[in-house]
């Protein structure tokens, strides 16, 4: 079956205390791993795509990289305005169809 | 470009009556799909329409039904309201290609059955 497996389920960060969430993934026929942020009250924003093993992409403070069993999102320096909930999701191939799998998140909080 | 847009924002039902929902995807997305999302269960699939068909389902029961026009809008019906249907229901639209392309999700209709 597939699943994707984000740790930890809360993180707390001071501001400028540097940290990776985790997105741990078993499917077959990885076809992309998908990062948003979610904030309160509010749909999942897209942050990145990853496609292949090897595959990094930044966006400021965040830096997303894909292994063949996992993903990092690494966060620099992090301040209070990246407090939000961060979710995985891994596009995958197998039984005849596409399936997108998404992972229960991280809250991530930021104080100052 | 505008972004997914979702109406109502927010909706009161008592159990048994019915709702829907509405949901207009960004232009020139072709795929729409729904999503319900509750603190305990996470996002969870409902389903996905394409060129005003149902290409994907998730594991809901008939109470749940969605259709998609020729311009791509998007609704969602729930009938029969139960107080375990209170969540917030995502759309999410996205654009066909050779490569996985990411959902652009709209920032979904609470619905709280009471």
């Amino acid at each position: 079956e597939d699943q994707v497996t984000q740790s930890p389920e809360a993180l707390r960060l001071q501001e400028g205390e540097s940290s990776s969430l985790n997105c741990s993934y078993t499917v077959s026929g990885l076809r992309g791993l998908f990062w948003y942020r979610q904030d309160p009250g509010k749909g999942p924003e897209f942050l990145f795509t990853l496609y292949s093993a090897g595959e990094e992409k930044e966006k400021e403070r965040l830096k997303a990289t894909l292994t063949k069993k996992e993903s990092f999102l690494h966060i620099t320096a992090p301040k209070p305005e990246d407090s939000a909930t961060y979710l995985c999701a891994v596009q995958a191939w197998g039984g005849g169809s596409e399936k997108l799998v998404f992972g229960k998140g991280t809250k991530l909080t930021v104080n100052p | 470009k505008a972004g997914v847009t979702q109406t109502p924002r927010y909706l009161i039902k008592t159990r048994g009556q019915q709702v829907t929902l509405s949901c207009s995807p960004i232009s020139g997305h072709r795929s729409v799909s729904w999503y319900q999302q509750t603190p305990g269960q996470g996002l969870q699939f409902l389903f996905e329409y394409f060129s005003e068909t149902q290409r994907n389902k998730g594991n809901f029961p008939g109470r749940f039904s969605g259709r998609q026009f020729s311009n791509s809008r998007s609704e969602m019906n729930v009938s029969t309201l139960e107080l375990g249907d209170s969540a917030l229901y995502l759309c999410a639209s996205s654009r066909e290609g050779v490569r996985a392309s990411p959902l652009h999700f709209g920032n979904g209709t609470r619905l709280t059955v009471t």
